[in-house]
């Protein structure tokens, strides 16, 4: 059974610092889907990574995929308050055709 | 195109009546998946379709729940009878091409069952 965890599940940070935000997982897979999901709304996809060594990057946001060592991170650069949110890993089990979620990241960011 | 739409926003009823909830996928898309999301269990996928078909229905709770797509613009979620713990937050996406890119998310349906 594929398990995804993520870490940390609650950061508080301030304004203009950088952080990371891990995601393990347990079995093979070669795609990866990080989403956004504001309080009380829907998720929405920030960026999807489909091979070993895929690097995305989107404004302050910035993701990338090791799938050897079955681990993907999403880099917060210079944090602003806009960016506090609930941040999700997914990853693509493919042979049950599944995607799986993190727990997620509560991330708040004080000025 | 509008995106996912899901309806009602916001269904609240008394435990041991029948709940549905809709969903309105993206025009093109042959994945439509339905999780539910909840503090304790974070988001769950109960069951998905390709091409209206359903595949996987593993992660439907229970008998109480039933899904059908009768066509690839609709797809319902029924829970019969309904009670206090299936509140949460029910969510549709679509996809196409599941796993080739990214499922998009409804607004989601907020299910409180007293």
């Amino acid at each position: 059974e594929l398990k995804v965890e993520q870490n940390p599940l609650f950061l508080s940070m301030q304004e203009g610092k950088n952080y990371t935000i891990y995601c393990n997982y347990s079995t093979t897979s070669d795609r990866l889907y990080w989403y956004r999901q504001d309080p009380g709304k829907s998720l929405e996809s920030l960026f999807v990574l489909l091979s070993n060594g895929a690097v995305k990057q989107e404004g302050r946001l910035m993701a990338s995929l090791d799938t050897k060592a079955r681990l993907s991170t999403l880099h917060i650069t210079a944090a602003v308050h806009d960016l506090s949110a609930t941040y999700f890993c997914a990853v693509y089990l493919k042979g049950a055709q599944k995607l799986v979620f993190g727990q997620g990241t509560r991330l708040t960011i004080n000025p | 195109d509008a995106g996912v739409i899901q309806s009602p926003r916001h269904e609240v009823t008394e435990m041991g009546q029948e709940v549905t909830l809709r969903c309105k996928p993206i025009s093109g898309h042959d994945y439509l998946f339905w999780y539910r999301q909840t503090m304790m269990r974070g988001l769950e996928l109960l069951i998905y379709f390709n091409n209206n078909v359903p595949i996987d229905d593993s992660g439907m709770p229970e008998d109480r729940f039933s899904a059908k797509m009768p066509n690839a613009s609709f797809s319902t979620l029924k829970i019969q009878p309904s009670e206090p713990r299936d509140s949460a937050v029910y969510f549709c996406a679509s996809s196409f091409h599941r796993g080739e890119t990214e499922a998009f998310f409804g607004q989601g349906t907020r299910l409180t069952v007293v």
